[in-house]
């Protein structure tokens, strides 16, 4: 069966250090792989997606930057936080035989 | 563009009562579209979907959801409310390609009055 890891669980950072996020995939091949954030009180925003090994597709400029560089890895990435970047972030994957997409259990980042 | 409408952002119902979670989609043709919830500090976890098989979708926890293209709905409902349905809804659509994005709602509280 398919698995989707990510951590950390919580993280708090201080405003300007760097950030990096995981995500791997367990159990399935060349998964659509995707970061959402999700700030309090609001809906989820589609930050990348990947439908390949160093595809990245961005859907908002900001801060953060991700990275594929193995099939089932899934990095989220910032040289520098902000205290926007605050948020509860998701990963999640979809198979190429899927309609929909499975979620991590998210990372709490909270900077300082 | 493509989008995901739910209309009210919070909704409280007594505990047995419906539950009536609203979805609007925008796009040119019928999209993949799903219902997911989220409990506090939680992934999400997909209650049911619909993929232009059977317009009426009976997912988990006795949540149902009836796309009507007339509409541009799909419209989340339960027929009596438990107290462990509080929590977060979101509806989402996508479109069956390679490059799909999954575009989410802004989510709808659902709190359970005793």
């Amino acid at each position: 069966s398919q698995t989707i890891h990510q951590w950390p669980a919580t993280l708090v950072q201080p405003v300007g250090s760097p950030l990096s996020l995981e995500c791997t995939v367990e159990g399935t091949s060349n998964p659509n792989l995707y970061w959402y954030r999700q700030a309090a009180g609001r809906g989820l925003q589609l930050l990348f997606y990947s439908v390949g090994i160093g595809q990245i597709s961005s859907e908002v400029p900001q801060n953060l930057s991700a990275s594929r560089p193995q099939d089932r890895q899934f990095i989220l990435s910032s040289k520098k936080l902000l205290l926007s970047d605050s948020g509860f972030y998701l990963c999640a994957w979809r198979g190429q035989k899927n309609t929909e997409a499975f979620f991590g259990q998210g990372t709490r980042l909270t900077v300082v | 563009a493509q989008s995901v409408t739910q209309l009210g952002s919070h909704v409280s119902v007594s505990e047995g009562a419906l539950v009536l979670l609203r979805c609007n989609y925008s796009s040119s043709v019928p999209p993949y579209l799903f219902w997911y919830v989220q409990y506090p500090n939680q992934g999400l976890q997909l209650l049911l979907k619909y993929t232009s098989a059977a317009t009426l979708v009976k997912g988990i926890n006795g949540f149902e959801a009836e796309f009507k293209k007339s509409e541009t709905s799909f419209h989340l409902t339960k027929p009596s409310a438990h107290m462990s349905d509080a929590a977060e809804y979101f509806c989402a659509q996508n479109f069956y390609s390679s490059a799909s994005k999954i575009i989410f709602g802004s989510g709808t509280r659902l709190s359970i009055r005793p």
